[in-house]
């Protein structure tokens, strides 16, 4: 079974922290997906990546950048957060290929205090 | 602008048929995508369709007209478990998935 990790289910941060959001997949994937999920919206793409020391920005990158150094590896970083990025983080990755599947991490519940 | 459209809530009883539909109007058409996500999990991958007309995966199935710019993912022999959240994402010219907010389905004994 393809297998992604994220490092924590739930953080808590202050405002002006730099903040990590760890993901690692064990199946070799190519291609890695950071988005955010806020109710009564759709998966927002934030960052993603299609291979290693790949990155392509999303749809909302502003206030977060990523590091891809190992292919299993793909980390979201914000720089200084914000309120307004209390939110759900899912990571995803999938075998290179638009037509393919993703497959998702459990999230990450971040709140900015 | 890019939209797509689903019904924020639904409710069914176990053991029905319920019809999710979706809607959308994005730049070009690379195929469209079903995930279910259970409450508090991640989204899991259940249909792909770039071809009009019906696929059927056991008691899913998922119907697509380009034309019309619809789809809809119908669950038969509703159970419990099948509670949970259902998101559609059409891939655009550009390759980028466009997701939309997610159908909540609600299934009552």
């Amino acid at each position: 079974d393809v297998k992604v990790t994220q490092s924590s289910r739930y953080l808590v941060k202050r405002t002006g922290e730099k903040v990590f959001l760890e993901c690692v997949q064990d199946m070799d994937h190519e291609n890695m997906f950071w988005y955010r999920q806020d109710p009564g919206l759709g998966l927002r793409l934030i960052y993603f990546s299609y291979d290693v020391k790949m990155k392509e920005k999303g749809d909302i990158p502003e206030g977060y950048s990523v590091s891809r150094e190992k292919k299993e590896r793909f980390s979201l970083i914000l720089e200084s957060a914000s309120t307004n990025q209390t939110s759900m983080y899912l990571c995803a990755s999938r075998v290179a290929g638009e037509y393919n599947e993703q497959f998702f991490g459990p999230g990450t519940r971040l709140t900015v205090l | 602008g890019q939209n797509i459209d689903q019904p924020t809530e639904m409710t069914a009883t176990e053991g029905a048929i319920v019809q999710i539909n979706c809607t959308y109007q994005t730049s070009g058409f690379n195929g469209l995508f079903w995930y279910q996500q259970h409450a508090g999990e991640a989204p899991t991958f259940l249909s792909y369709n770039v071809l009009d007309g019906l696929e059927e995966k056991g008691r899913f199935s998922s119907f697509l007209s380009r034309s019309k710019g619809y789809s809809y993912l119908l669950l038969k022999e509703l159970q419990m478990k099948d509670s949970a959240s259902y998101l559609c994402a059409v891939m655009d010219s550009n390759y980028q998935l466009i997701w939309g907010a997610g159908t909540k389905l609600i299934i009552k004994p």
